[in-house]
């Protein structure tokens, strides 16, 4: 089945740095999806993704869906405190139809103060 | 009140038990899924119920059983379960047709002694 590789496991970082996090997969997506996931809850999207060379900002984050429609990179600039989480890059490969995502194992931060 | 709402959050149960797994969507969607997240691995998609239809039953054991009534709800039912099976329960849902983003409810944490 498709597989998400999802690095890094995890980031131990200092307050006001950027982070970086990214997927690769060899099969082809059409929608890339990140999600972040707080203790106890569930994922909460933060990002969405639906063509290749896609650049998208929400607030200090950046996504992009790469050229070959294998890859995303999730940029967090200067990092705060409750940015801490698991974050999780996700891939549907349907045209639209109701298909599961494909996960990956997440990245997970930790802030320093 | 939250998009999607799972009950109970928490469930510990026996191996001889039988209990139920409620998920509700309060976003009008037409798609609900069932995923498994465990530790240290990505969330597996279980079922895939796209205007009510299974569409999709992901090599999931018969001890799982779930069901959609209707387009808000579904139910995953359990019986005979083993301690393997212990982990979070996540719920989602999504509108087949629009941007087909899935929606995630808080989970249920689940035990099997």
């Amino acid at each position: 089945g498709q597989q998400l590789n999802q690095s890094p496991q995890s980031m131990f970082i200092q307050e006001g740095e950027d982070v970086s996090m990214n997927c690769t997969s060899s099969s082809i997506f059409n929608t890339w999806l990140w999600y972040k996931q707080d203790p106890g809850e569930g994922p909460v999207l933060l990002i969405a993704l639906y063509k290749a060379g896609e650049l998208t900002s929400n607030g200090r984050l950046t996504a992009q869906f790469g050229i070959t429609r294998k890859d995303s990179f999730l940029n967090i600039s200067a990092s705060i405190p409750s940015d801490v989480g698991i974050y999780f890059c996700a891939g549907e490969a349907s045209g639209g139809g109701a298909d599961g995502l494909t996960f990956g194992k997440g990245t997970h931060l930790i802030i320093q103060p | 009140e939250t998009g999607v709402t799972q009950t109970p959050r928490h469930l510990v149960m026996g191996m001889t038990n039988k209990k139920s797994l409620k998920c509700e969507q309060h976003l009008g969607h037409n798609a609900m899924y069932w995923y498994k997240q465990s530790a240290k691995k990505p969330l597996e998609l279980m079922f895939v119920y796209n205007f009510k239809e299974q569409t999709e039953n992901n090599s999931v054991p018969s001890r799982f059983s779930p069901e959609c009534p209707n387009s808000s709800h579904l139910f995953l039912h359990l019986h005979t379960l083993q301690p393997e099976d212990s982990a979070l329960y996540l719920c989602a849902s999504s509108q087949v047709g629009q941007d087909n983003i899935q929606y995630f409810g808080a989970g249920t944490r689940l035990s099997v002694l």
